[in-house]
């Protein structure tokens, strides 16, 4: 089936820094991506959209500038967190439409990240 | 606003015990409801939905049913294995749109 790959897994990174997360769509051309993120014991909440080659829509509350999203292709979308800090510690998800099979629905893996 | 409300996990059974896992939601208006699950090292995966009121969806050996009257989406296995150990999501989505609004997830051990 699709598969939607992210990485990294899991990221340690030191406050101020930048990180980076990749997501890429394996075996299909994803039109559409989502960021989602899960602080703990809270609920996955959708951060961003993105279509391929526009800029990223963002829910309420999202900072833009912060959580840069780029979706230069149709396999891949990365999120960079600028300025990172132990509150962005979290677990960030992607999703995937493929619109080669009705727009479903696949999602990532997940990536843990602790920022210290 | 709308919203899903899980119960707290982790939720540890024995090898063939009956699982439940509730789920209840507020939303305005008729939403789909989903249950996804995530292995360990892999993506949420689509386990069963249900797309409106009464409707039981149903794999690999899940249930849940839509009871618009309690708002509520309860996922149940009569006999669950040590392979069902998992994250389970319930979730809720309206029509024409792709954005799922998500409970918080509940940890299930299956012991053998």
């Amino acid at each position: 089936g699709a598969v939607v790959s992210q990485h990294p897994s899991w990221v340690i990174c030191k406050s101020g820094t930048s990180v980076k997360i990749e997501c890429r769509s394996l075996d299909f051309q994803a039109t559409t991506m989502f960021w989602y993120r899960q602080f703990p014991k809270q609920s996955l909440m959708l951060m961003a959209t993105s279509n391929e080659g526009s800029k990223a829509t963002y829910e309420q509350g999202v900072e833009k500038d912060k959580f840069l999203i780029n979706h230069a292709s149709l396999t891949l979308s990365t999120l960079t967190v600028t300025s990172a800090h132990p509150e962005d510690s979290s677990f960030y998800i992607c999703s995937a439409t493929d619109r080669g099979s009705g727009n479903t629905i696949y999602f990532g893996e997940g990536s843990w990240l602790t920022v210290v | 606003g709308n919203s899903v409300t899980q119960m707290e996990g982790p939720v540890t059974l024995s090898e063939e015990a009956f699982l439940t896992i509730n789920c209840t939601y507020t939303a305005t208006g008729y939403p789909s409801l989903f249950w996804y699950v995530q292995y360990p090292g892999e993506g949420l995966q689509l386990l069963l939905k249900a797309t409106k009121a009464d409707d039981k969806g149903s794999n690999k050996g899940f249930e849940a049913t839509y009871r618009k009257e309690t708002t509520s989406f309860h996922l149940e296995k009569g006999s669950v294995q040590v392979s069902d150990s998992a994250v389970y999501f319930c979730a809720l989505r309206f029509s024409g749109t792709y954005k799922y609004i998500f409970g918080t997830g509940t940890r299930l051990k299956v012991l053998a």
